[in-house]
């Protein structure tokens, strides 16, 4: 079928601590594994992604790893600060087109 | 332009009219793609324009929405007959090649059927 699955589908987390968000794909011809980050009331934007010839991209405070045995990526977050609240959505090609995962929002408390 | 821009920003309609939104990707994407979002919820794939190729419909709720684009650029989505369910924030989004590249959203049009 042509799905991205991604769990958890909330996740409160206390300031400092990390995140990590969970991604699988149907695919197996899928080659580039997009993270977008959604703040109340704006657009999706991009905010990591990596392809399928790494295993893992690190930017700061941000990473994804990839298993392309598993059709499995994830998405993690260090040492979290409330500005990181928001929706984050995982993405896919599936059959060419970019399909994404159904949302994680993730709270930050202080 | 340096976006992908849509309009309008809003829109309030009665229910039973039609409307069309409009996109204008950025310049030189050959992929564009259609998303509805309601309030708290994910990203509803709606249809998807890739090139000279026919259009992936297969998102469009009922035979009541409906989208173009011509010249392979500037997209129209169509609502017929809008309902109150229809309300929601409409996305649109381009992208350089087919899926394998970063997809640049619009701001969206947030639709009100009242």
């Amino acid at each position: 079928g042509e799905n991205v699955e991604q769990h958890p589908s909330t996740l409160s987390v206390q300031e400092g601590d990390s995140a990590v968000i969970k991604c699988t794909y149907s695919d197996s011809a899928s080659n580039y594994f997009p993270w977008y980050k959604q703040e109340l009331g704006k657009r999706p934007q991009l905010i990591i992604d990596i392809r399928s010839n790494v295993g893992e991209k690190k930017d700061q405070r941000i990473a994804v790893t990839l298993n392309k045995t598993a059709k499995h990526f994830s998405l993690h977050i260090t040492e979290t600060q409330p500005e990181d609240s928001a929706v984050y959505f995982c993405a896919a090609p599936i059959f060419q087109k970019l399909v994404f995962g159904t949302g994680t929002r993730l709270l930050v408390s202080p | 332009g340096a976006g992908v821009s849509q309009s309008p920003s809003n829109k309030v309609t009665e229910k039973g009219k039609d409307v069309e939104l409009r996109c204008d990707p950025i310049s030189g994407h050959t992929a564009l793609y259609w998303y509805r979002q309601s309030l708290g919820q994910g990203l509803e794939f709606l249809i998807y324009f890739q090139g000279n190729s026919a259009p992936d419909k297969s998102g469009l709720p009922s035979d009541r929405f409906s989208a173009e684009r011509t010249g392979g650029s500037v997209s129209t989505l169509t609502i017929q007959r809008t309902q109150q369910e229809d309300s929601a924030v409409y996305l649109c989004a381009s992208s350089h090649g087919a899926g394998g590249t970063e997809a640049f959203f619009g701001q969206g049009t947030r639709l009100t059927v009242v």
